[in-house]
């Protein structure tokens, strides 16, 4: 089956910065990549996703870029906010299936 | 995001017994899935449902029973509660568009 590795697992940056976090996948039939972000205490809420057939995608200071060759895809946030401090996980989809599995999460801590 | 509700939203219970959880959605979406959430290992699949009387086993499925005798519903029975158990639940459903919406999460804790 699908394996998502992601890393940081925690993260530090001072408001304003740009925050990177990557994830691997290994099979090489995932064609879907949603990321979630989740508040402390709330459910994950998508933020953004990018198929198989694109390269990037940008909405405002969210973008994710997706490197198939390499199977990884990171997702990044420019001019960080103190709302931006959340778990964000990845995940990949499996090309036949329904069946999304995510990675670990990275914990990013905007500091004001 | 109010489409997608589960409850009870916390529950305490004991080694042994068993347990259902409810998960309903109003959007008619085909998909529906139940994941737990434990630190350190982000979200795992336990079962998913591709429609009513379709069910399938995820990657954590041992111990654990699901049903779904109609699209909006789709409960969660663990048979025999262990403290391995003891996790936050997610249930989530989607259509073919890939999005899955989770519901608020269900904090089970068993003793």
């Amino acid at each position: 089956g699908e394996n998502v590795e992601q890393h940081p697992s925690t993260l530090s940056v001072q408001e304003g910065d740009s925050a990177v976090i990557k994830c691997t996948y290994s099979d090489s039939a995932s064609n879907y990549f949603p990321w979630y972000k989740q508040e402390l205490g709330k459910r994950p809420q998508l933020i953004i996703d990018i198929r198989s057939n694109v390269g990037e995608k940008k909405d405002q200071r969210i973008a994710v870029t997706l490197n198939k060759t390499a199977k990884h895809f990171s997702l990044h946030i420019t001019e960080t906010q103190p709302e931006d401090s959340a778990v964000y996980f990845c995940a990949a989809r499996d090309g036949g299936y329904q069946k999304v599995t995510f990675g670990t999460g990275t914990k990013l801590q905007v500091i004001p | 995001d109010a489409g997608i509700t589960q409850s009870p939203r916390y529950k305490i219970t004991e080694t042994g017994r068993q347990v259902t959880l409810m998960c309903h959605q109003t959007w008619s979406h085909s998909y529906m899935f139940w994941y737990r959430q434990d630190l350190g290992h982000g979200l795992r699949l336990i079962y998913y449902s591709a429609a009513a009387d379709i069910t399938d086993k995820g990657e954590v499925p041992d111990g654990y029973v699901v049903s779904r005798s109609k699209t909006e519903n789709f409960p969660l029975t663990l048979e025999s509660a262990t403290r391995s158990q003891t996790s936050v639940y997610f249930c989530a459903s989607s259509e073919r568009k890939d999005t899955q919406y989770f519901g608020p999460g269900t904090r089970l804790t068993v003793l």
